[in-house]
């Protein structure tokens, strides 16, 4: 059965923290892995990952992809309280359209 | 930028009730999907439909049914609501190229008594 799993389930840092976030998969004819920033309603799309090894960035946010190792982590450096949210992973297989979701990360950054 | 509009953000309904959830996209998206979310659970797929008039159950479709009518709108109905389906309902969306990420809509959170 496919799955994702993300961890840590929660994460409390301090304004300023690096953290990383970790998701891995077991799916069946991966197509790609997108990571999604869920604050009080809709998730909303940060990145869409496909290829091994290439770093995507935005901002203090970046994400890289390990196919080897079937896995995926998402780093935000000097965390900002506007950076609590739960964190989404979800992988795509090929020849379907669904997202198997993780259950997500919960990530709480005080001043 | 693709919009996706759900019709209520918070909803209460007593056991037995028929609830609908209507969701609406205005990209011409082909594929719509309903999800639920709840706390430990992360989000879990209910159905989706690829078209109008096409559904196809997710991994907990018990209780509900959809239906999709136009291509634009997708709803989720409850025939008779429990207290075990309080959650948080999410829509989303997305087009038919090859890479491209799914987009939600702002929820709805149903609570039945």
């Amino acid at each position: 059965e496919d799955k994702v799993v993300q961890s840590p389930l929660s994460l409390v840092v301090h304004e300023g923290d690096t953290v990383t976030l970790n998701c891995s998969y077991e799916v069946t004819n991966f197509r790609s892995l997108l990571w999604y920033k869920q604050e009080k309603k809709a998730p909303t799309f940060l990145f869409m990952l496909t290829s091994s090894g290439i770093e995507k960035k935005s901002g203090r946010l970046s994400s890289i992809l390990d196919k080897k190792e079937l896995s995926s982590i998402l780093n935000i450096t000097a965390t900002q309280t506007g950076d609590s949210a739960i964190y989404l992973c979800a992988v795509e297989a090929l020849k379907t359209d669904k997202l198997i979701f993780g259950t997500g990360t919960r990530l709480q950054v005080f001043p | 930028d693709v919009k996706v509009t759900q019709s209520s953000r918070y909803l209460v309904k007593r056991t037995g009730e028929k609830v609908f959830l209507e969701c609406v996209q205005d990209m011409d998206h082909e594929n719509m999907f309903w999800y639920r979310q709840d706390p430990g659970l992360g989000l879990r797929l209910i159905y989706f439909s690829y078209d109008v008039k096409m559904k196809e159950k997710g991994d907990i479709p018990e209780g509900y049914s959809v239906s999709r009518e136009k291509k634009e709108r997708f709803s989720l109905i409850l025939e008779s609501a429990s207290t075990n389906q309080t959650s948080m309902y999410l829509c989303a969306s997305h087009g038919r190229a090859f890479y491209n990420e799914q987009f939600f809509g702002p929820g709805t959170r149903l609570t039945v008594l």
